[in-house]
């Protein structure tokens, strides 16, 4: 049973770059959510997909963007990094869209460094 | 207010000792709630989901909901220094947000 995936594990960009990141949800899960975790923190919502859709979305400017495809698998994107961008950036799957008796399923994350 | 807030920590027991971790919720309407473990470098891992008020058990970990306190909390009963990690308090919110907490780093020493 795979679990949730996500690539790559570790990426280093410039300032004012463009950054994909990717993740495939876990077997039989259909929605994905993207959170970002600085040093210390708590993880912080980004945004959610369902159906290939953004259903929810945190406290994060227009520079944050995504995309879910129709086999569920999700990308964030990052437009104009800035040095605070500097984060694991975690991709979770669930199974419905209020994931109430879902819990959320991590993938290992993506450590991104922005110099 | 922090919509999910936790102590910091670092909160350190000694090997075989109950640590207490505690939680509490700024929306009055959530449904669901949730601690996950996070060891350093690693992504937060589930240990226990907790719906409705009271305890629930499950090996050596307790979760405790009050939702008239707005309170959560879990217990860890014969602490291992493989405990030792970061606990995290997620919570459901009526918009169907999951919230978490900052995290309390527990410490268990031998």
């Amino acid at each position: 049973d795979a679990g949730v995936t996500q690539s790559p594990t570790h990426l280093i960009k410039t300032r004012g770059q463009q950054v994909t990141l990717r993740c495939s949800p876990k077997s039989g899960h259909d929605t994905v959510s993207w959170y970002q975790q600085a040093l210390g923190q708590g993880p912080q919502f980004i945004f959610q997909y369902y159906e290939e859709e953004e259903r929810q979305r945190g406290n994060f400017p227009d520079r944050f963007s995504g995309h879910q495809f129709p086999n569920y698998s999700s990308e964030l994107n990052v437009n104009a990094l800035l040095l605070g961008d500097s984060a694991l950036y975690l991709c979770a799957s669930s199974l419905g869209l209020r994931g109430v008796n879902s819990p959320l399923h991590f993938g290992n994350g993506t450590r991104l460094t922005v110099t | 207010q922090k919509e999910v807030e936790q102590n910091s920590g670092p909160l350190s027991v000694p090997e075989g000792a109950i640590a207490s971790l505690n939680c509490t919720y700024s929306d009055r309407g959530s449904q669901s709630f949730f601690w996950y473990r996070q060891y350093s470098g690693k992504s937060p891992e589930l240990i226990m989901s907790i719906y409705s008020n009271g305890d629930k058990e499950d090996g050596r970990f307790t979760a405790q909901l009050n939702k008239a306190s707005q309170y959560v909390s879990l217990l860890i009963r014969d602490s291992q220094p493989s405990d030792s990690a970061t606990y995290l308090c997620a919570v459901l919110n009526q918009g169907g947000k999951l919230i978490f907490g900052q995290g309390t780093e527990l410490s268990v020493k031998p």
